[in-house]
């Protein structure tokens, strides 16, 4: 079945980086983009950008442009998000989840979640 | 961006009675193909978000016929005509037709 299974808890100081990885299953992985969506504690759902596997082309939220960089690895089918210069604030669930892009975007299925926490 | 208002923050619900919640966008989500692009997810408790609807009212492949969605050019309701226990999350809408996307804060349904 389709499953996107996401690597484990990480536990930061502020300034440092994280990268995150997302390895994906059961469907081909060039065919679909990935999207990642943060979660704060007890707090919504907030996008923050997605990569088209096939063509590599990225798109981010202007409010982590610059500190965010997603990619991808077709050979072993596993996306990536290192996200830099961290802050408290980014303490979070992040979430990954497989972009269908056909005449719309909607994500199906989503990753268990990678929680961060920042903190010194 | 586009702003996503939902209503109620909370949804108390009796088992086997309706629920609705709506969803607004601060601008129409009509796409040129003529469908609205937006979608509704569902949180359920310590879970990821699943797929629910697409397309402002295409279901989901799985999802129980008791859940139905309209739309209009910036409002848009999900409705489950018959709460179930395990229908308990919190639900969430989502515009993806302008980048940012955004999502609406959420709708928790609670039982009774």
């Amino acid at each position: 079945q389709v499953q996107l299974v996401q690597s484990g808890t990480e536990v930061k100081k502020p300034g440092a980086s994280v990268m995150l990885s997302c390895k994906a299953s059961g469907y081909p992985f060039s065919h679909y983009g990935i999207t990642w969506v943060r979660q704060a504690p007890g707090q919504g759902l907030e996008w923050m950008g997605w990569i088209s596997i096939y063509k590599g082309d990225t798109k981010y939220s202007k409010k982590f442009q610059g500190r965010v960089t997603m990619t991808a690895d077709t050979s072993t089918g596993t996306a990536y998000m290192d996200m830099r210069s961290l802050r408290s604030d980014d303490t979070a669930t992040y979430f990954c989840a497989r972009v269908v892009a056909t005449g719309g975007y909607w994500f199906d299925p989503w990753g268990q979640g990678t929680l961060v926490i920042v903190s010194s | 961006d586009i702003v996503m208002t939902q209503s109620p923050l909370a949804l108390p619900v009796t088992p086997g009675e309706p629920a609705s919640i709506s969803c607004r966008s601060s601008q129409s989500l009509l796409h040129s193909s003529g469908f609205h692009y937006l979608d509704w997810y569902v949180q359920k408790p310590g879970q990821s978000p699943q797929l629910l609807f697409y397309l402002g009212s295409t279901r989901a492949s799985g999802v129980p016929d008791r859940f139905s969605a309209s739309d209009s050019a910036t409002d848009f309701t999900l409705t489950i005509s018959r709460v179930e226990a395990e229908d308990v999350g919190v639900y969430y809408c989502m515009q993806a037709l302008q980048s940012p996307l955004t999502f609406g804060g959420g709708t928790r349904v609670e039982i009774k």
